[in-house]
């Protein structure tokens, strides 16, 4: 079946410290991946996506790297900011369904 | 492009209440879904529309949910006899298509709280 496992958190850094949100997925075909951002009391907003393997999103400083070798979709920044924080969501598309992790709270400190 | 909308953003209603909510997604995209979001959970998907009709539905969703998209436009989806249970945010997603990066876009969410 389709699933993706994200690191739990939540996770606390400091304003320019480096970021990394762990994501792997299990998947039948070639799905398409994708990281949404939630703010409080919002619904999910696309933060970035990649359709095929070796493939790279990137938007607003954060990118990550389709690894059909390792099954996994690593969501990094190098330097967070306190705007950032937020929950993220790891997320693939196969077929016609899309199929999201639980998410990682991000929350960084001044 | 103005993005998806849904109507109400929050709802309090009686257990035993029946509820609607209502989603208008990006004009032009002829998918649309709902999910169910839980406090720190990702998105659960209960059903999605290619135009006007209805093509999946999640086991999740039990004989009290019924959801309608009439003329492959808005949609509306509706809980009848409320359950405490069913506490939670509703999301409305809509996308253009199928194909490779095919990308679905949310709404803000409606909130229910049943009392």
């Amino acid at each position: 079946g389709n699933s993706v496992t994200q690191m739990e958190g939540p996770v606390t850094l400091s304003e320019e410290a480096f970021l990394t949100i762990n994501c792997t997925y299990t998947a039948t075909g070639y799905p398409s991946l994708f990281w949404y951002v939630q703010y409080p009391g919002e619904g999910l907003q696309l933060l970035l996506k990649a359709t095929k393997a070796d493939d790279k999103g990137s938007n607003k400083g954060f990118e990550a790297t389709y690894r059909k070798e390792t099954t996994s979709f690593h969501l990094e920044k190098g330097s967070v900011q306190v705007s950032d924080s937020a929950v993220y969501f790891c997320a693939l598309s196969a077929g016609n369904q899309f199929y999201f992790g639980t998410g990682t709270s991000l929350t960084v400190i001044p | 492009d103005t993005g998806v909308s849904q109507d109400p953003r929050h709802k309090i209603t009686k257990r035993g209440q029946n509820v609607t909510f209502r989603c208008d997604p990006i004009s032009e995209h002829n998918r649309l879904y709902w999910y169910r979001q839980t406090l720190g959970q990702g998105p659960e998907f209960l059903t999605y529309f290619q135009n006007e009709a209805q093509l999946e539905k999640s086991r999740l969703l039990s004989d009290r949910f019924s959801a309608e998209r009439p003329k492959g436009s808005f949609s509306t989806l509706e809980i009848q006899r409320t359950e405490q249970g069913d506490s939670a945010m509703y999301l409305c997603a809509s996308s253009p298509g199928t194909g490779a990066g095919n990308t679905i876009y949310f709404g803000e969410g409606s909130w229910l709280t049943v009392v």
